[in-house]
């Protein structure tokens, strides 16, 4: 049982480039999200997709995109990467019910150099 | 806007001690809690979660959480600690109906010292 997969798990960045995280999930879960997590500040939300064909700014949406690709696939783009996006990234799911607790893929340690 | 606050950075205890890591909201209806771990290298793990009923909630690990709503509190706690709890623990809530953002805290590292 898979659940939340995230590729890469690192990634390197020269300063301008551009680049896709991918996230898939087989929990059959409604909802989606990417967050950052840099030391101290805890977890902040970029994007989140509410259901297939909706997605919404989260609190630090400010040079990414994302796509829901289908209820299964999530992917979140930096078109022109820069280094203050260095960060560890985490892609979720959960069922659409506020009952629900989230599940978290491992994470892609980014790198904007 | 909805939102919760670790007060601690870094709670060490020893071995064996109970612990409690503190867990404050603020949500304007009724509040869906959460509590995570992180071990590193890893993505955030699923511990326990409060929707309604007991004010006591009983989770993985030995882990349970404490609401007190007139403290608007929801305080991790375990009564014997390992040294392999030692890790970073998030507390979160889940945002207002219709969107269910889920809002985390700065998070909350735990040392057990043997």
């Amino acid at each position: 049982n898979a659940g939340v997969t995230q590729t890469p798990k690192f990634q390197v960045l020269k300063t301008g480039q551009s680049m896709t995280l991918q996230c898939a999930q087989d929990m059959n879960h409604n909802s989606m999200y990417w967050y950052r997590q840099d030391p101290g500040m805890g977890l902040r939300l970029i994007y989140y997709s509410a259901s297939e064909g909706t997605t919404d700014k989260g609190e630090v949406p400010n040079g990414y995109n994302v796509s829901r690709l289908n209820k299964r696939e999530f992917s979140l783009r930096l078109e022109s990467a820069a280094p203050s996006q260095t960060s560890v990234y985490f892609c979720a799911s959960s069922v659409l019910s506020p009952e629900g607790e989230a599940f978290f893929g491992q994470g892609t340690r980014l790198t904007v150099v | 806007a909805q939102s919760v606050a670790q007060p601690e950075d870094q709670v060490n205890v020893a071995e064996g001690n109970p612990l409690t890591v503190k867990c404050t909201y603020s949500v304007s209806g009724n509040p869906y809690l959460f509590w995570y771990v992180q071990y590193p290298n890893r993505g955030l793990q699923f511990l326990l979660k409060y929707i309604t009923g007991d004010n006591l909630v009983k989770g993985s690990y030995g882990f349970e959480a404490e609401f007190n709503k007139s403290q608007t509190s929801f305080h991790l706690k375990k009564p014997s600690a390992l040294v392999s709890d030692s890790a970073l623990y998030f507390c979160a809530v889940r945002d207002a109906p219709g969107t269910y953002k889920y809002i985390f805290g700065t998070g909350t590292r735990l040392k057990v010292l043997a």
